[in-house]
Order: C-alpha cells, then structure tokens, then sequence
C-alpha cells in the first residue's frame, strides 16, 4: 500500500496568512492526488485533483502543486471560513490512502 | 440536483452485522466507480471500497472479507454489506462517487459497534 505522510499536523495561523501544507508519497505517484477540506460535523470536500486542478467552484486562493512524491497545498491568503482539517489523497493505486490531516486553526 | 443519501446506520454489537444504503439522484450509480470512506470519532478519512463501473470492487485489508460493496442498478442505489462487526469499525460512513479519487460526497451515517 501507499502511505501519504502529510505535515503538519496542526498549524495555527492569522486571517491573511499564506499556509502551505506537504504531502510525500512512499512511492512515486505521478500527479494522482487531490486535497480535501472538511469542517467539522461535514462530509469533505474536494478542492483540488491532479495534483493542481483545482474543484469547480473552489476559490482561486486554493492552488496545489507537486508530482511523483512530493505534494504541496497552498492557500495565498487564509479565510475565516478556511479553518478546517485539509487531508491529501493519492488515487494511484488501489486501496486508495489518504494523509493523516492537518488541523489549521486560528492562531 | 446529483446528490448522495445514506442511510442504514446505528449501534449494533460485536460479531453484528448491518447493511449502508447510498441513494443516489441526478446521475446513473452504475455508471460511475462509487466509493465508501469512513471517519472514526476524532480520527482522519480511511478509504474502505470501490465498485468500478464494470462491476469489479476493491476493498481495504482492514475490511477484506468481511464487507461487500454492491449496487442495485433498479434503485440506483449503493449499498455496503458489513459482517463480523469489530469496536474498530465504528465511523461516520460515507459513499461517495469517484473520479479521479471521490468529488461528491453523501452525508454519512454513523455506525456504532459496542456492547
């Protein structure tokens, strides 16, 4: 199986700030692999796919890049309605595996 | 409006077993991989099954053998079979179609295994 090792866990930061997260791959995944948000007590959300497409609807402050292993997602300006838990998932191979999450909070 | 409903969750002992419903509107399950993805409390997303558009499926170890995905192209509706029930299984369950990993999401149904 895959492992998504995603860091990090939890990160606290201000309305405005630019966050980056990373997601590494055991092996290498081309550009299979998407980023989701969920907001607690809600099922996720996609925000991006193939690595740097990003969701129909998703706003442009979301954007995704990376391949073969290494994965980052980037939000250029953070939003009080973009605290929530941000998971990576690789669609290589089956089973599909997801990262562990990372918890982004108001600092 | 496409959209997922599942329903068929509760509490059951261990050794139980219970049957997910996913219905589905706006699109053709049969014709699409559909997936189910389960949430434990406080924890992170675990992949569990995939039925591809040809009928083939795919489970996770950790539920191999013990769960069956299938659909019922009559009813456009997903369902996951799952026997032999562990304390471990219980999560929100949520299907999902899927292209390209899931897009569109259910609201889930939440199964407790306890005695």
């Amino acid at each position: 199986d895959i492992q998504m090792t995603q860091s990090p866990s939890s990160l606290s930061a201000s309305v405005g700030d630019r966050v980056t997260i990373t997601c590494r791959a055991s092996q290498g995944i081309g550009n299979d692999l998407g980023w989701y948000q969920q907001i607690p007590g809600k099922a996720p959300k996609r925000l991006i796919y193939a690595a740097s497409t990003l969701q129909s609807g998703v706003p442009s402050r979301f954007s995704g890049s990376g391949s073969g292993t290494e994965f980052t997602l980037t939000i250029s300006s953070l939003q009080p309605e973009d605290f929530a838990t941000y998971y990576c998932l690789q669609h290589n191979s089956y089973p599909l595996t997801f990262g562990g999450g990372t918890k982004v909070e108001i600092k | 409006e496409e959209q997922l409903v599942e329903s068929g969750g509760g509490s059951i002992q261990p050794g139980g077993s219970l049957r997910l419903s996913c219905a589905a509107s706006g699109f053709t399950v049969s014709s699409n991989y559909m997936s189910w993805v389960r949430q434990a409390p406080g924890k992170g997303l675990e992949w569990v099954s995939v039925i591809y558009s040809g009928g083939g499926t795919y489970y996770a170890g950790s539920v191999k053998g013990r769960f069956t995905i299938s659909r019922d192209s009559s009813m456009n509706t997903l369902y996951l079979q799952m026997n032999s029930l562990r304390a471990d299984d219980t999560a929100m369950y949520y299907c999902a179609r899927d292209s390209r990993g899931p897009f569109q999401w259910g609201q889930g149904t939440l199964v407790t295994v306890s005695s």
